[in-house]
């Protein structure tokens, strides 16, 4: 069974800094997708990014990019030019590409970003 | 914005009530997932239907069921609700990555916040 581990708990950053968010996973499949998804405070929870893991290219959606390690098993989630709009829940994901394509996910890490 | 609703958002009911959350999308997605959250917690699957009249349970027990007559349409009952079920029911639905076009992506409700006293 796939594993997907997020260690800091929160985090909090100044506006307009960077930040990165740190997840792990363990699998044993050779392709399989992830995603960071963000949930704002009584809102929506939407996907910020995704990844293929057969694509050695990070993906990047304009202040949000990846740093995608396959041979770690890390994914880790980099947010330039931070807004307060960012603050939010983050949770990373894995779907293995065989299977029931049941997504697992992290235990989220709670961002704030500060004024 | 996805094309995926639920309601009702918020509901106070007493013990012992029978609820239905109901959750639709309009995307045509074969997969739909029912996922329990205390707030700023993790997610727990507790329910998915890969189509039509099909229906499993998740990885966290849930004394909830769900139905799926009709593509758009997943439903979850409590018959008898009790204060352990308080908490936000998030509803998502995906595209099969089996059918081509799928991306993984789930599509979140906004969710329905369950009290019940």
């Amino acid at each position: 069974a796939q594993t997907v581990t997020q260690s800091q708990p929160e985090m909090s950053v100044q506006e307009a800094e960077t930040v990165t968010l740190s997840c792990t996973y363990d699998t044993s499949e050779n392709n399989y997708y992830l995603f960071w998804y963000k949930q704002p405070p009584s809102r929506q929870m939407i996907l910020v990014i995704r990844q293929e893991a057969y694509k050695q290219q990070n993906a990047t959606e304009n202040r949000f990019s990846v740093n995608f390690q396959k041979a770690a098993k890390s994914f880790s989630l980099k947010i330039s030019d931070s807004q307060l709009g960012d603050t939010a829940m983050y949770f990373c994901a894995f779907l293995g590409h065989f299977g029931n394509e049941k997504l697992t996910f992290g235990t989220g890490t709670r961002l704030t970003i500060i004024p | 914005e996805a094309d995926i609703y639920q309601t009702p958002r918020y509901l106070v009911i007493g013990t012992g009530k029978k609820i239905t959350l109901e959750c639709s999308q309009t995307m045509g997605h074969d997969k739909m997932y029912w996922y329990q959250q205390d707030p700023g917690m993790e997610l727990h699957l507790i329910h998915y239907s890969y189509g039509v009249n099909s229906t499993e349970k998740g990885d966290l027990s849930s004394e909830s069921t769900v139905s799926r007559i009709r593509t758009e349409h997943f439903p979850l009952t409590l018959e008898s609700a009790r204060p352990s079920h308080t908490s936000q029911y998030l509803c998502a639905s995906s595209e099969s990555l089996g059918a081509g076009v799928g991306t993984g992506e789930l599509f979140f409700g906004e969710g329905s916040r369950l009290t019940v006293l």
